[in-house]
């Protein structure tokens, strides 16, 4: 079983402020992908990545998985209040394993 | 609205009842997809389903968990015997096989076992 381990657990900034959360496994991601979830609801995909050393962009969001593909990192730039919410990165196969996840508060 | 639904979106038991859960995936969705999250973890992978047929069980379905697809279309879990450790948001999840992207999660439904 690939085990994922995410940092920091918890987060809290201020609108405006930039943040880096981190993803790290214990074997190599066939891919890896970034969900966001908000409470009371299930998560909702941001993006996957399949390439070693591959960056992808959303916005505001930068996704860069490691040259290895045995990490990842989430940056947001300019954070804003509607960033807030638990993310999760997750070991993508015919089922999904997920990290802790790392909490993100922006406060206005 | 035809994302995943799940009903219900809550439910409060008592140790010992018997619970049942059921999840309507995406019509055109032949996997189905079931797991648990509790408070500050990811959620965990249960069961699967492809059409009708159940192809995988995690070894944290024990024997009080059941669950089924009768027609291939929604799917229901059942907890029997019920324990405050079965406490968690239970999240159903759709896809189509041989597309290996994005899985499609329900808004969950959280047990509380009192």
């Amino acid at each position: 079983t690939q085990l994922l381990e995410q940092s920091p657990q918890f987060l809290s900034i201020q609108e405006g402020e930039n943040l880096t959360v981190y993803c790290n496994s214990s074997s190599v991601f066939s891919s890896l992908q970034w969900y966001r979830q908000e409470p009371g609801e299930g998560p909702v995909l941001l993006v996957t990545v399949v390439t070693g050393g591959e960056v992808k962009k959303l916005k505001r969001l930068t996704f860069q998985f490691g040259d290895a593909r045995k990490d990842s990192s989430l940056h947001i730039t300019a954070a804003q209040p509607g960033d807030t919410g638990l993310y999760l990165c997750a070991s993508n196969d015919y089922k999904l394993s997920f990290g802790a996840g790392t909490t993100v508060t922006v406060r206005a | 609205d035809t994302g995943v639904s799940q009903d219900p979106r809550h439910k409060i038991t008592k140790r010992g009842q018997n619970v049942t859960f059921r999840c309507d995936p995406i019509s055109e969705h032949n996997r189905l997809y079931w797991y648990r999250q509790t408070l500050g973890q990811g959620p965990e992978f249960l069961t699967y389903f492809q059409n009708e047929a159940q192809l995988e069980k995690s070894r944290l379905l024990s024997d009080r968990f059941s669950a089924e697809r009768p027609k291939g279309s929604f799917s229901t879990l059942e907890i029997q015997r019920t324990e405050q450790g079965d406490s968690a948001m239970y999240l159903c999840a759709s896809r189509i096989s041989g597309e290996d992207d994005e899985q499609f999660f329900g808004p969950g439904t959280r047990l509380t076992v009192l």
